[in-house]
């Protein structure tokens, strides 16, 4: 166990649905980061959020809204999806925010999209 | 732009040996690395970081090591165990980034029985 929780593991969701997904930490961090990992594609950073602030938004599309509620919680809310969509979505989190030192990831949520 | 790669994505080993492997990156300012293991169904998991004012960083039978001058990156793993079997991610960081790591796309390594 990393400390890093996301749930579901698993969803499969039509085009015109609304889902979210869930992710919870307790380690005391205070940035935590949504990233998203295709077949054959690095992973791909879509947000990053530091002291509950978004301080990035990698291009993403707007079909992808994230929520941060407070510093142990972020969602990724989802909304009309296209099957290219499909892939692990990756929830981690770092201590203070900085660039020297490392993630702890969440186990992701596998989404497909139909 | 940026990038991180990786020489080879696979990499096939018979359990015991050593297995070696590497990752180049572009950006000169990066100054802090981090090897990641992921697992079938994990997410990634860190294994080793190495920050730039270093050239070898050793830990439980892994040693990564840090050519600066080619920009190069190198994870070996002694002995190595069927338990070792998953894919190996490279990222590279910069004080300054907020964590915002480029990782590289991976070389799945197969432990041999």
């Amino acid at each position: 166990e990393t400390g890093v929780t996301q749930t579901p593991r698993h969803l499969v969701m039509g085009m015109t649905n609304k889902k979210s997904l869930k992710c919870e930490q307790h380690l005391g961090h205070n940035a935590m980061y949504w990233y998203k990992q295709s077949a054959k594609k690095p992973l791909e950073l879509m947000f990053v959020y530091s002291l509950e602030e978004r301080v990035e938004n990698n291009s993403v599309p707007s079909r992808f809204s994230p929520e941060c509620p407070n510093s142990s919680h972020l969602f990724l809310h989802l909304h009309t999806l296209q099957p290219e969509d499909s892939a692990l979505y990756l929830c981690a989190s770092r201590e203070g925010g900085s660039g020297n030192t490392e993630a702890f990831f969440g186990q992701g949520t596998r989404l497909t999209v139909v | 732009g940026e990038s991180v790669g990786l020489h080879l994505p696979t990499l096939s080993v018979q359990e015991g040996d050593n297995s070696i492997i590497n990752c180049a990156y572009s950006n000169s300012a990066s100054d802090y690395f981090i090897w990641y293991k992921q697992e079938s169904g994990k997410g990634p998991q860190f294994i080793i970081d190495i920050r730039s004012n270093m050239d070898k960083r050793q830990g439980q039978r892994v040693t990564v090591l840090l050519n600066k001058t080619v920009k190069h990156l190198s994870l070996q793993i002694a002995a190595t165990q069927p338990g070792d079997s998953a894919v190996y991610f490279c990222a590279e960081n910069r004080r300054t980034n907020a964590g915002k790591s480029t990782f590289g796309d991976g070389t799945t390594l197969t432990v041999k029985p």
